[in-house]
């Protein structure tokens, strides 16, 4: 297996434009699991699903982010529109059981 | 919720001495507890885990230690090497009851000087 693949990799893009970020977990993995990444605040859990259904949004910062998980091969996370502050990396996860989580590579997000 | 305190923040050891990484955590039902490595620009990647009917586990240079009692649980790396530099992250959770959503510590700086 590949991995998490997510994409793209980076993105720059101007203040008020919608951003969509996906990833594809590692097959057979049952949890999925969005995070941001910044200096100031560390590692966070912005959203995670078991067998594609959201668990828990409550680190979703605000309306303007949005994760859908179609199918157990497909997830995206939205923010829309992008603000400044929105800039971080942000990491996919899957994991088997909820233990041990495989991170992909990251997308890097710069909103100008 | 959990919350998760790990110190020290930065930690900087000469090639070949140890170095140690501590972190507490609050939720008493918490049972499991990872520990990721994440190189500078890279992802975050589980070095070891541990479960909490174990004390104490090991991995060649690695080893973790957990105090249930106490609320805490310890990364212990001998005889560094200048490829341990990284940031480490400790985690809790709460299997299966909250699978999957761990809590991160906010992550140590160490750099091994060679």
């Amino acid at each position: 297996d590949a991995g998490v693949i997510q994409s793209p990799r980076h993105e720059v893009t101007e203040m008020g434009q919608e951003v969509t970020l996906r990833c594809k977990p590692i097959s057979g993995h049952d949890y999925l699991f969005w995070y941001r990444q910044t200096m100031m605040r560390g590692l966070e859990l912005l959203i995670y699903f078991n067998n594609n259904v959201p668990i828990d949004d409550s680190g979703m910062p605000e309306d303007r982010f949005s994760a859908k998980m179609p199918n157990a091969s497909f997830s995206t996370l939205k923010i829309q529109p992008s603000e400044p502050r929105d800039s971080a990396v942000y990491f996919c996860a899957s994991s088997f059981s909820g233990y041990e989580a495989f991170f992909g590579q990251g997308t890097r997000l710069t909103v100008v | 919720g959990e919350n998760v305190e790990q110190h020290p923040s930065t930690l900087s050891v000469q090639e070949g001495d140890s170095a140690v990484i501590k972190c507490t955590y609050s939720d008493s039902a918490s049972n499991y507890f990872p520990w990721y490595k994440q190189e500078l620009g890279k992802r975050p990647q589980l070095i070891i885990d541990i479960r909490s009917n174990v004390g104490e586990k090991k991995d060649q240079r690695i080893a973790v230690t957990l105090n249930k009692t106490a609320k805490h649980f310890s990364l212990h790396i001998t005889e560094t090497q200048p490829e341990d530099s990284a940031v480490y992250f400790c985690a809790a959770s709460t299997q299966p009851v909250n699978a999957g959503k761990s809590t991160f510590g906010d992550g140590t700086t160490l750099t091994v000087k060679p």
